[in-house]
């Protein structure tokens, strides 16, 4: 049973650019997290779906980023016109349910580190 | 809004013990989570603790203080492969509309030395 699985590993822009992530959960999984990591920082929440629907947006920047997570295919998060303080670690997390078990735990991807120049 | 505190770098010597400590201060709770992660790779699942209390785990336990927004993790017989970051995590208390979503603290970085 595959993990998590995010690509790409590494993405490289340029200032201006846009930016596509892309995250299949783990098979079972329905909701989708999505986090951002800074250097020598924890984990910031941005976005929570499930398919085709967004529940809770409330950490992503109003502009230039958004989110999907389509009936069918991986979630994507994109980020438009990209500026260098975007760099950073983006994590994708998934979950079966929706706290029916106390112990339901989230599942991460090994993350996409983007770098902007 | 949510807080969570923790320190932000802990150095210990290999077959010790460190004790890292996490306090919160949240909308609603439904949960404490810790998690490891290892430098350029995924979080990993560690504890969960939702009553007060301590859960043991093999090397790792991990306590829950509800009425005090407290909680540690104990890491015993330090092996110098537990040298990594660890976070701590709550759950929001409002599942229907928060479903799993977690909020983490800014991590605390172990330095296990020989």
């Amino acid at each position: 049973n595959a993990g998590v699985m995010q690509n790409p590993r590494h993405l490289v822009r340029r200032r201006g650019q846009e930016a596509r992530l892309r995250c299949s959960p783990m098979k079972g999984h329905s909701h989708v997290y999505w986090y951002r990591q800074l250097p020598e920082e924890g984990l910031k929440f941005m976005v929570y779906l499930q398919k085709e629907n967004i529940i809770d947006e409330s950490g992503m920047p109003k502009e230039r980023f958004s989110a999907e997570f389509p009936k069918e295919g991986p979630s994507i998060l994109r980020i438009q016109q990209v500026v260098r303080g975007d760099s950073a670690a983006y994590f994708c997390a998934s979950s079966p349910t929706v706290g029916r078990k106390a112990n339901e735990k989230l599942f991460f991807g090994s993350g996409t580190q983007l770098s902007v120049l | 809004g949510q807080n969570i505190d923790q320190p932000t770098e802990m150095t210990a010597t290999e077959g010790a013990i460190v004790q890292i400590n996490c306090t919160y201060q949240t909308s609603g709770f439904n949960g404490l989570f810790w998690y490891q992660q290892h430098a350029g790779e995924a979080p990993t699942f560690l504890s969960y603790n939702v009553l007060d209390g301590l859960e043991e785990k093999g090397r790792f336990s991990s306590f829950l203080s509800r009425s005090k927004g407290y909680s540690y993790l104990l890491l015993k017989e330090l092996q110098m492969k537990d040298s990594a970051s660890y976070l701590c995590a709550v759950r929001d208390r409002r599942i229907k509309a928060a479903g799993n979503k977690l909020t983490f603290g800014g991590g605390t970085r172990v330095l296990v030395k020989p």
